[in-house]
């Protein structure tokens, strides 16, 4: 089946540095890719849609300024967290459309990326 | 907007037990309906879905029977085993084309042997 790979799994980092994590489909296109914030205990928030060859949309009350996303190609989205503080420290997880029918689609997930700022 | 509502956990059981963990959502327009699940360590599989009312949704002996009069997609099986132990999510998706999906809050299910 279709597979989606994050990288890295886990990253710590000191606070006010920048940590990019890359989102690729391995066999299929992705045009959209999704990322979501997972903190412990809780659900997936969706944080932003990314879309190759235009601006991602961020769902509301997340800063598009600390968390910079770009889709590069029809197999590739990064998030960058810039200038990390310790409350960003979160799982990170991208997700990518596998099938489009009507009336929905199945998305594939990524195994997340683990960040902690010291 | 749409929302996921699921039982809290953990729910503890022995193996050959039955499980049911309860969905329940609220949605604009119909909404298509999803289990995934996360083993420790790795990303969420889809383990089943239904489109439309009455639909159900099958995998791996967990089923899902979409009801629309009482907005529920509960989760069932009927004897778990040790290996079933992870965290379930219920989801959904309105409208068509590449939608992100809207979950729950998850359900951590630990059988044990």
């Amino acid at each position: 089946g279709a597979v989606v790979s994050q990288h890295p799994s886990w990253v710590i980092c000191k606070s006010g540095t920048s940590v990019k994590i890359e989102c690729r489909s391995l066999d299929f296109q992705a045009t959209t890719m999704f990322w979501y914030r997972q903190f412990p205990k809780q659900s997936l928030m969706l944080m932003a849609t990314s879309n190759e060859g235009s601006k991602a949309t961020y769902e509301q009350g997340v800063e598009k300024d600390k968390f910079l996303i770009n889709h590069a190609s029809l197999t590739l989205s990064t998030l960058t967290v810039t200038s990390a503080h310790p409350e960003d420290s979160s799982f990170y997880i991208c997700s990518a459309p596998e099938i489009v029918f009507p009336g929905a689609n199945v998305l594939t997930f990524g195994a997340g990326s683990r960040l902690t700022v010291l | 907007g749409n929302s996921v509502t699921q039982m809290e956990g953990p729910v503890t059981l022995s193996e050959e037990a039955f499980l049911t963990i309860n969905c329940t959502y609220t949605a604009t327009g119909y909404p298509s309906l999803f289990w995934y699940v996360q083993y420790p360590g790795e990303g969420l599989q889809l383990l089943l879905k239904a489109t439309k009312a009455d639909d159900k949704g099958s995998n791996k002996g967990f089923e899902a029977t979409y009801r629309k009069e009482t907005t529920s997609f509960h989760l069932e099986k009927g004897s778990v085993q040790v290996s079933d132990s992870a965290v379930y999510f219920c989801a959904l998706t309105t409208g068509t084309g590449r939608r992100a999906l809207t979950f729950g809050s998850g359900t951590r299910l630990q059988v044990q042997p």
